[in-house]
């Protein structure tokens, strides 16, 4: 079993929809990371959360400790919002590297 | 605003050779990694360097693979004798002390 799961794989939507992409996670962390990933490759940081909740832009990110679960959302998309969205955590345990889901990956038509 | 710098960004090789990734962390930072993902693949963690010698490596991180901090800014990735399953994008990351943040653009390795 992966300890990092994102849903969905896959999400496409309209420019201007609210999106939601969720992850969950089984083991247990210091921090959990947001990036960004475009067709080009190159690994963007969006948000860091040790807990609560960040907002920037149109962008925000939650997590909720207990349920081990976090959400990146993003709100009035726009077709420059499509990219893969990955979810990473931060392990208590070991060298501190990130575990990564299998990222989301979102289209936003005109 | 700093950032960890990653050269080449794409390096194509023939089975078997040598190869070396170079990466240039942010300069005061601590903690320096190297990450992988194949294509449509997530990202892996190969390894860990703290303090000159490696902290931790996973099961990918073979005695084909070594890393070097040469010279105090350079932290470099070398691949004795690839194969065709080591192409992949390969990303570095560095960190002072806090949770991981910033990555390199990433190198992209063609193995043919």
């Amino acid at each position: 079993k992966n300890e990092v799961e994102q849903s969905p794989q896959n999400l496409t939507a309209q420019e201007g929809e609210f999106i939601t992409i969720n992850c969950s996670y089984s083991v247990g962390i210091s921090a959990l990371h947001w990036l960004q990933q475009h067709p080009g490759g190159g690994i963007v940081s969006l948000f860091m959360l040790s807990s609560g909740k960040k907002k920037h832009g149109r962008l925000i990110a939650t997590k909720n400790i207990q349920e081990k679960h976090s959400s990146l959302h993003i709100t009035a998309s726009h077709p420059r919002d499509s990219a893969v969205y990955i979810c990473a955590v931060d392990r208590i345990q070991g060298a501190q590297k990130l575990v990564f889901g299998q990222g989301t990956r979102l289209t936003i038509n005109p | 605003e700093p950032e960890v710098t990653q050269t080449p960004s794409h390096q194509v090789t023939q089975m078997g050779q040598e190869v070396i990734l170079r990466c240039v962390p942010i300069s005061n930072h601590l903690y320096f990694y190297w990450y992988r993902q194949i294509l449509g693949q997530k990202v892996e963690f190969l390894v860990s360097f703290y303090n000159n010698e490696i902290s931790e490596k996973s099961e990918i991180f073979d005695d084909q693979f070594s890393v070097e901090r040469p010279d105090g800014s350079n932290f470099t990735l070398k691949i004795r004798s690839t194969k065709l399953e080591d192409s992949a994008m390969y990303f570095c990351a560095s960190r002072l002390g806090g949770p991981t943040g910033f990555f390199g653009p990433g190198t992209r390795l063609t193995v043919l």
